[in-house]
């Protein structure tokens, strides 16, 4: 089956700086790859879209300002909480997809605790 | 509002038994695909199940087995012969790839508890 690889697993940082987290597919090239976070008590939701030949696409209430990511080739993307604070810990899932119709796979996520 | 529907936040059920997990989605898509992963406490987020929207064959992945019932939005997983290693949480998802090509929608999840 499909791997999806994320570093760290777990991390902590002080309110204000930044942390930057990775994802990689391993065996097969994702076209698509999507973070999402778990906040505390709430579902995963949905933080921004990278594909192949599109631009990294955020949802509402997520900006590039505050999570860049950069997605330099099939297997591989990255994601940085800038100034992370209270409300930005969680868990930060990365689901990579091989193509259109493919189901979304996701790895074991970052843990995200803030000071 | 929401578009996955999960009631139930908590399940408890002895191993061995048959548990039904349910699922409500809201979509006014013909082609979608629901989902069904397992959140392990480690983090991971395991892919158990898909059910396509045009696909009348009843999925089924080991233990793991769907009811879907498209006329009432409602997609059940039904997981046979429990086992302490099933405990954890379970998230319906929903993708609806004409409206946002890549977007998982997730329920709030289910926590299951197999107890010995």
């Amino acid at each position: 089956g499909a791997l999806v690889y994320q570093y760290p697993r777990r991390t902590i940082c002080k309110s204000g700086t930044s942390m930057r987290m990775e994802c990689q597919a391993v065996g097969f090239q994702a076209t698509s790859v999507a973070w999402y976070r778990q906040s505390p008590q709430k579902t995963f939701e949905l933080i921004a879209l990278s594909t192949v030949n599109s631009a990294i696409k955020y949802e509402q209430n997520f900006t590039q300002e505050k999570f860049p990511i950069s997605h330099p080739n099939l297997s591989f993307s990255s994601m940085t909480v800038l100034n992370a604070y209270l409300e930005d810990r969680g868990l930060y899932l990365c689901g990579a997809r091989r193509a259109v119709q493919d189901t979304q796979y996701f790895g074991p996520g970052t843990r995200l605790l803030v000071l | 509002a929401e578009k996955v529907i999960q009631v139930w936040s908590t399940a408890s059920r002895q191993e061995g038994e048959e548990l039904t997990l349910d699922c409500s989605y809201e979509t006014s898509q013909v082609l979608y695909h629901l989902f069904w992963y397992k959140h392990l406490l480690s983090g991971e987020m395991v892919f158990l199940i898909r059910q396509t929207s045009s696909s009348t064959a009843k999925e089924r992945s080991g233990r793991y087995s769907v009811v879907f019932q498209k006329s009432l939005k409602s997609i059940s997983l039904i997981i046979s012969a429990l086992q302490p290693d099933d405990s954890g949480k379970y998230f319906c998802a929903l993708w609806e790839p004409d409206t946002n090509a890549y977007k998982v929608i997730f329920g709030k999840g289910t926590h299951l508890h197999v107890l010995p």
